[in-house]
This record gives structure tokens, sequence and C-alpha cells, in this order.
């Protein structure tokens, strides 16, 4: 089955800088890539997904690139933010099955 | 954007008692929904996916007698976690998703079973 690896675990940034998050996967059926932020005491929410048939998509400061070659995605967001601070999970899905989680980032933007 | 609305956000009861937690799409017909656990700084663990009108699938390893889930109609489903004990504390969050389209989440129930 499929298996989603996300790092780093945890990432400090200082305030303006840009974030770095990775995932792999494994199923090379995977075609389907959301992000989502979790705040403290919420269910993740849906911040950018991206699509096999496209290698990079772009909002506003959060942008996601997609290697199908080497089963990578990333997620980079520039300026930072403290309100960007939560924990951020990747996941993968292939076709209409079911999604696989990474095991989150918790990222901490200093102010 | 597609909202998801999960209620209670948090119980606190006795061990022994029964507890539903309910799952509605508010604007969309969720032809599939999810039910996650999510332990302290862990991931989401899915426990069961269920479609609308049919029995859900649970994931190995998840009691669906202790864990009961109803997906009656489009834009409600229900998770029912049966005479709870201490170890059930947790976080739960159902999630619902319209055929292909990105999945949506509640904003959890926090259970404490004391």
């Amino acid at each position: 089955g499929e298996n989603v690896e996300q790092h780093p675990s945890t990432l400090s940034v200082q305030e303006g800088d840009s974030a770095v998050i990775k995932c792999t996967y494994s199923d090379s059926a995977s075609n389907y890539f959301p992000w989502y932020k979790q705040e403290l005491g919420k269910g993740p929410q849906l911040i950018i997904d991206i699509r096999s048939n496209v290698g990079e998509k772009k909002d506003q400061r959060i942008a996601v690139t997609l290697n199908k070659t080497a089963k990578h995605f990333s997620l980079h967001i520039t300026e930072t933010q403290p309100e960007d601070s939560a924990v951020y999970f990747c996941a993968a899905q292939a076709g209409g099955f079911k999604t696989i989680f990474g095991a989150g980032t918790r990222l901490f933007v200093k102010a | 954007g597609a909202v998801v609305s999960q209620h209670p956000s948090r119980v606190i009861c006795k061990s022994g008692t029964s507890v539903k937690i309910e799952c509605r799409s508010l604007d969309f017909q969720a032809t599939t929904m999810f039910w996650y656990r999510q332990f302290p700084k862990k991931s989401l663990m899915l426990m069961a996916t269920s479609n609308e009108g049919s029995k859900a699938t649970y994931e190995q390893g998840v009691e669906k007698d202790k864990f009961l889930i109803n997906h009656a109609s489009l834009t409600l489903s229900t998770l029912t976690v049966t005479s709870a004990h201490p170890e059930d504390s947790s976080f739960y969050i159902c999630s619902a998703r319209q055929a292909d389209q990105p999945q949506h989440f509640g904003d959890g129930t926090r259970l404490s079973i004391l």
C-alpha cells in the first residue's frame, strides 16, 4: 500500500524567512497530493493541492511542487508570519482510494 | 469553500456510557465520509470509511462493534463510541468528500472518559 514520509518533523524559522516541507510517496498510482494545516484544537484545513498532471502550483505565499519521477512533493511557504505556526500534513491519494497522510511537521515562526 | 461541521466539540462523560458524534457537510453532498482518531502530537489515524447508504469499511484493528458508524444521508454521518472507557479518550475528527473532490475536515471532537 501507499506510504508517505514527511520531513522535517519540526521546523523553526524566523519571521519573514521561507519554510520548506518535503514528502515522498511510494505508490506510483498516486495522482492527488493535498496539503493540510492544523492549528491547535482544530481539524486540518486544506491549504493547497496538486494533481499529477501539474508540476507546480502557487497560491500567494504558498507553493507546492511535484516530481513524479522521484515521487517527491514539497510545500514552500515564503515570507512566513507568526500565524503560519501550525502542524502541516502532506497526503497522497490514488484515484478514489483513501488518502494517506504524512506524520506531520510542526512549524514554529518566531517573531 | 466547503464546510464540514462536527458536533460536539468536546465531551466529558463517565466510563460505560455511549457517546455520539455528528458530522455534517453543510454545502455539498458527501458521497464518502471518513472518521479519524488523533493522538497528541501524532498524525491522523483512519478508523473507517463510509459511503452513503452502505456499511462502513473499518481499518484493521478498529472494533466495529465499539465504534458504530452510520452514514444515512449524503450530508450526515455519525460515530457512536459504545460503552466508552478511559482508553477511548482521544481527539476524533471526521472528514467528507464529494466524488473525487478534495477531502474537507470538521474541527474535531475531544472525548474525555472519566
